[in-house]
Order: structure tokens, then sequence, then C-alpha cells
């Protein structure tokens, strides 16, 4: 079970808008971290896609957008594509556990 | 460029030992801090294990604890993880990741290696 819990899957035909919550608690999110997200194209290694809860790298397009609030994070990704189909991880810091991911999130595009 | 290239990964009996080996370029190395993750068949992402740029200190998940060692050489450019006493559990794909400046998490993968601890 991850300190971070994240929907197993979420789906939506292509130009839609799609979100990914991240529900960890008062010793991560909730403490103040920050939290990052990536993404992990099937067969390939992770990329970073959000940084700083809301950051977004150079070379990432602008449909992907992250937001923090309170104990919950949350990636939203808008004009949903076919190339957008991937796993999508969420993470932060554990005062405890150190650096920790969820659990990962499949989306599926119909 | 920035390039990390993990190896030596492979096939290892429960209780054996595997030294994995990243690669680094296209980075000063020795000004960043330096990750292990590791991801088991079919599951999510693991912190494993992570380095800092400057004075070494060195971070674990509980799991591996007292049975992983993490270590970089700045001369060589390289991060290792020395794996002993490796368990069934251990099986998954070992990526090295560099952090961005002053911080930690993963910004920058590599491809990773394959470790499978089975008899």
């Amino acid at each position: 079970q991850s300190v971070l819990t994240q929907p197993p899957s979420v789906s939506g035909a292509p130009g839609q808008r799609v979100t990914i919550s991240c529900t960890g608690s008062s010793s991560n999110i909730g403490a103040g971290y920050d939290v990052h997200w990536y993404q992990q194209l099937p067969g390939t290694a992770p990329k970073l896609l959000i940084y700083g809860n809301t950051n977004r790298p150079s070379g990432v397009p602008d449909r992907f957008s992250g937001s923090k609030s309170g104990t919950s994070a949350s990636l939203a990704i808008t004009g949903l594509q076919a190339e957008d189909a991937a796993d999508y991880y969420c993470q932060s810091y554990d005062s405890s556990l150190l650096w920790v991911f969820g659990g990962g999130t499949k989306v599926t595009v119909l | 460029e920035v390039q990390l290239v993990e190896s030596g990964g492979g096939l290892v009996q429960p209780g054996g030992s595997l030294r994995l080996s990243c690669a680094a370029s296209g980075f000063t190395f020795s000004s960043y801090a330096m990750t292990w993750v590791r991801q088991a068949p079919g599951k999510g992402l693991e912190w494993v294990s992570a380095i800092s740029h400057s004075d070494g200190t060195t971070y674990y998940t509980d799991s591996v604890k007292g049975r992983f060692t993490i270590s970089r050489d700045n001369s060589k450019n390289t991060l290792y993880l020395q794996m002993s006493s490796l368990r069934a559990d251990d099986t998954a794909v070992y990526f090295c990741a560099k952090g961005p400046s002053g911080n930690y998490y993963p910004s920058v993968w590599g491809k990773g290696t394959t470790v499978t601890v089975s008899s």
C-alpha cells in the first residue's frame, strides 16, 4: 500500500479533460513538501512531467498541469491525445519514509 | 545532453550479491544528488536509495537498509549500488536518476537495468 494514494485507472475520449488525484497526509504533502509527477510510456523509463507542484519542464506540452491543496495534489490533462496513454506517478517527500511514490494511475484513451 | 546508462543487472540466486553501475555524462556529475528507483514486474515505482553530491550522505528505504550500499565516484562520473543478501522481492528494473540542482527528486532517468533474483 503506497503512502500516496492514486486511482488505479482513469479514462477519457480524445479531446476530453482527465484528472488524476494524489492523496497524502500530514507527514508528506500536507507538511508542505513539493509534489512531482512522472509519465511512463509502455516499456520505457519514467519521464518528469511536473515538478514543484505546478511547473512543467521544457518540452512538456501545456495541456499537462499540476495543482496542490492541503494533503492532496492533482494532475490534469486537457485535450487528451492518444499519445497520452501511459502510467502516471506522483512523488513527494515524507518525514518518516523519505522519498515516496504513489501507486500509479493508468490513463486509457478511449 | 544528459545521459545515464545503467549496467550490472542479471540473474542472481537468493542470498547472492550484485553491483549496479550508472555511467553519467552531459553534466557536472559531482554537483548533483543521485538516486536509485526500482520497479518490480508489473508494479509501480519504488524509491530505493539516494546520495548527496557534496558530503556523500546516503539514504535508504527501510527494506534495503543493511543490505544495499549506494556510492559514487565523482572522478569516474559513476554511481553504484552494491546489493547483497538479495531476495526474490528485489527482482525489478533498477533505474538510476539525477536530481535537479539542490534537490533529490529524479529529474532525468536512465533506461534501467534488470535484476532477477531466482534459484
